[in-house]
């Protein structure tokens, strides 16, 4: 596809359990970021990779939030032990060039609760 | 440390009217500011992105001006229409980091 995919689109979660969301940014895209927006707020900023690099993870609320681009073009956020402070949106953006010259283009986002 | 904040919170106007949308940031020191647009259940749309060296953009019926010194951009829509039925966003690029900082957004309703 031509945008930025995410999925799940919905992902319901035991207290507990282990979630990971998936970001298919725009080909060729260097930058990639994740953000998680809870209701009626901004997104708040996760993390950020240049190609397979991350850069940075000042974002990431705790050591249960991890995330990956092993190949610099797929990345995955993966959650653990999830808890009911966890439910948002979790959004991905990809940028075609380093730093903050161009243009961010955001997927649909995962919306996870956690029950 | 960044912080963005957007006046109002929350907006209802009729149709027709033109309207401005206020984005405000503490630290100058910004590569760009960029405004989206978001639907309700869905993601960012980007609608304008203004280089920290340029004073606007436009596109359509949106105009955005970015002036830095004072921390401030706005976001013009003329002759609104309800499908602008939204809430727009702005967020900021900090010089030296890698990362938007966002405002809370502006909830705009047009009514028929």
């Amino acid at each position: 596809g031509a945008g930025v995919s995410q999925s799940p689109r919905y992902k319901v979660a035991k207290r507990g359990q282990d979630v990971a969301l998936r970001c298919d940014p725009i080909s060729g895209h260097v930058s990639l970021f994740w953000y998680q927006q809870a209701l009626g707020q901004g997104p708040e900023f996760l993390t950020y990779f240049q190609n397979e690099a991350q850069l940075d993870k000042s974002g990431l609320p705790s050591d249960r939030f991890f995330a990956e681009r092993p190949e610099g073009s797929v990345s995955t956020l993966k959650i653990q032990r999830t808890q009911q402070e966890d439910s948002a949106v979790y959004l991905c953006a990809s940028s075609p060039a380093q730093g903050a010259n161009t243009e961010a283009f955001f997927g649909q986002g995962t919306r996870l609760t956690v029950v | 440390k960044q912080e963005v904040t957007q006046i109002p919170a929350a907006l209802s106007v009729p149709e027709g009217e033109n309207l401005v949308l206020n984005c405000s940031f503490t630290d100058s020191a910004i590569y760009n500011l960029q405004w989206f647009r978001q639907d309700p259940g869905k993601g960012l749309t980007s609608l304008l992105l203004i280089q920290s060296s340029q004073r606007e953009q436009t596109s359509g019926r949106l105009n955005a001006s970015l002036d830095k010194s004072s921390g401030r951009s706005t976001l013009y829509i003329a002759a609104s229409q309800p499908g602008d039925s939204a809430t727009y966003l702005c967020a900021v690029f900090s010089s030296g980091t890698y990362k938007y900082i966002f405002g809370t957004g502006t909830r705009l309703k047009v009514l028929a």
